[in-house]
């Protein structure tokens, strides 16, 4: 079975420059999750979808980011403009539903300079 | 609100040493506690999920225990390849979202 798939891995960019990641779960998989992981902290949870539904974004600071999940399959994360303190590691994940298991990508590595 | 505090930060082993990481959290109403492995440059990889206290799950050196108010990650003789951090993450009765904590950094040495 294929995991969850992210791309780019690295990308390095200017602040106010502007930068989308994208992810595709698990088949099957219907909740979504995009996390930010800053270096030596845990994963913090950006924003949460239920198929191409919103459940969580409360920790999504939406004057730069956002995030979409089309046709309840693949999702896009953009940040727009970055800030030096954006730089993370961006971890996508999928669940079968919520409460289940959570199985996350390599992560997407950004740098904000 | 829902809280994961781990410790130690950071351990350092020797080799056959074994020694347990500590996971201790508040929620209303538990709903699943799960454990996971990184390693640098990779995101996590699950390991166990725990729903009630008292259950216990075991794989290979690891063995993951839960009461009320923590949950311990046991590890039995400890090789270098276990060297990472271990996530303990939570999933309470308030909010569908899965909260983790800061992980705890293990170094074996050979």
């Amino acid at each position: 079975e294929a995991g969850v798939a992210q791309s780019p891995r690295y990308k390095i960019i200017e602040k106010r420059q502007s930068v989308a990641f994208w992810c595709n779960p698990i088949s099957g998989h219907a909740t979504l999750y995009w996390y930010q992981q800053i270096l030596g902290q845990g994963p913090k949870l950006l924003i949460q979808f239920q198929n191409n539904g919103v459940v969580d974004d409360s920790q999504l600071p939406k004057d730069r980011f956002s995030a979409e999940r089309l046709k309840g399959v693949d999702s896009t994360l953009k940040i727009q403009p970055a800030k030096l303190e954006d730089s993370a590691v961006y971890l996508c994940a999928s669940s079968p539903l919520v409460g289940n298991t959570i199985y996350f990508g390599e992560g997407s590595w950004l740098t904000v300079v | 609100e829902d809280q994961v505090t781990q410790s130690p930060e950071a351990l350092r082993l020797q080799e056959g040493e074994s020694s347990s990481l500590n996971c201790s959290y508040t929620v209303s109403g538990l709903r699943g506690l799960f454990w996971y492995r990184q390693d640098p440059g990779k995101g996590p990889e699950f390991l166990f999920t725990l729903y009630s206290a008292g259950e216990e799950k075991e794989k290979e050196r690891l063995k993951a225990t839960l009461t009320k108010k923590e949950s311990f990650l046991h590890i039995t003789a400890p090789k270098p390849e276990d060297s990472a951090t271990y996530l303990c993450a939570v999933l309470g009765a308030s909010y569908d979202k899965v909260i983790f904590g800061p992980g705890t950094s293990l170094s074996v040495i050979p």
